[in-house]
C-alpha cells in the first residue's frame, strides 16, 4: 500500500507570492491533516479534513488555508507569504475515526526568500 | 494550542548504552503515540499506546502510558547508529479530535 505522497518536495519562493502543496492520503484514508515544522516551534497543527470538510483548525492567520477533493487528496495554501512561513509542511493522514493513528508523508520544505 | 512537555531536548550517548525519554503533559490524554524523524523525512510512527499502565515493546524500543494518563515514556535499549534522529510523543486529547506532539527529543549515537 503506499504511503502518504506530498508535492513538490521543495518550494522556494519570495515574500508575497502564494504558493499551494499538495497531499495524497493513504488509500482508505478519509482524513488529512496539515503541519508546520520549525526548529524552533516544533510540529504546529494547521488544519484538518474529514470528507471534503474542514474538522478542525488551528490557530493560524486567514493566508493559511487549505480544502479536500472527493478521492480525499488535500492541497494547502498560502497566500502573501513571509519569511516565517519558511517550514516544513508535514501532511498526515488517517482512517478518519476518532483516534485514528495518523500517518505523515515526508513533506514539504517551503523556502520563502 | 496545547503542547506536551518532552525531555531531554538533546541527547549524545555512546554506541550500545540504553536511552530514556519522556513526555508530560497538564491534560489527560487517551491514546499516546511515538515517532521518529530522520532528517528531511516525515515523523514514521513506532509504537501506539491505548491504556493507562500499557507496556508495548517494538524491538529494542518500549513505551509505556503513564498510570495518571500524563505522561509516557520510551526507552531504545543497546543503541545502534541508525538510531540517530528526532523522537516525537503526539497525545491524543480526551475529547478525541485532536493529536498534540510534543517538541522532540533530538538522539546522537556516537560510535
Amino acid at each position: 500500500k503506499a504511503g502518504v505522497t506530498q508535492t513538490p518536495r521543495y518550494l522556494i519562493k519570495t515574500r508575497g507570492q502564494q504558493v499551494t502543496l499538495s497531499c495524497s492520503p493513504i488509500s482508505g484514508h478519509r482524513s488529512v491533516s496539515w503541519y508546520q515544522q520549525t526548529p524552533g516551534q516544533g510540529l504546529q497543527f494547521l488544519f484538518e479534513y474529514f470528507s471534503e470538510t474542514q474538522r478542525n483548525k488551528g490557530n493560524f492567520p486567514g493566508r493559511f488555508s487549505g480544502r479536500q477533493f472527493s478521492n480525499s487528496r488535500s492541497e494547502m495554501n498560502v497566500s502573501t507569504l513571509e519569511l516565517g512561513d519558511s517550514a516544513l509542511y508535514l501532511c498526515a493522514s488517517s482512517l478518519g475515526i476518532q483516534g485514528a493513528i495518523q500517518y505523515f508523508g515526508a513533506g514539504t520544505r517551503l523556502s520563502v526568500l | 494550542g496545547q503542547q506536551l512537555n518532552q525531555s531531554p531536548q538533546s541527547m549524545f550517548i555512546q554506541e550500545g548504552e540504553d536511552v530514556s525519554m519522556n513526555c508530560t503533559s497538564s491534560s489527560i490524554f487517551n491514546t499516546w503515540l511515538w515517532y521518529k524523524q530522520d532528517p528531511g523525512e516525515g515523523p514514521v510512527l513506532l509504537i501506539a499506546l491505548y491504556k493507562a499502565g500499557e507496556l508495548t515493546s517494538n524491538g529494542r524500543l518500549t513505551a509505556q502510558f503513564g498510570i495518571t494518563r500524563k505522561d509516557s515514556f520510551l526507552n531504545i535499549s543497546a543503541s545502534i547508529p541508525s538510531d540517530v534522529g528526532i523522537y516525537f510523543c503526539a497525545g491524543l486529547s480526551n475529547t478525541g479530535n485532536q493529536f498534540y506532539f510534543g517538541t522532540g527529543t533530538s538522539l546522537t549515537v556516537i560510535p
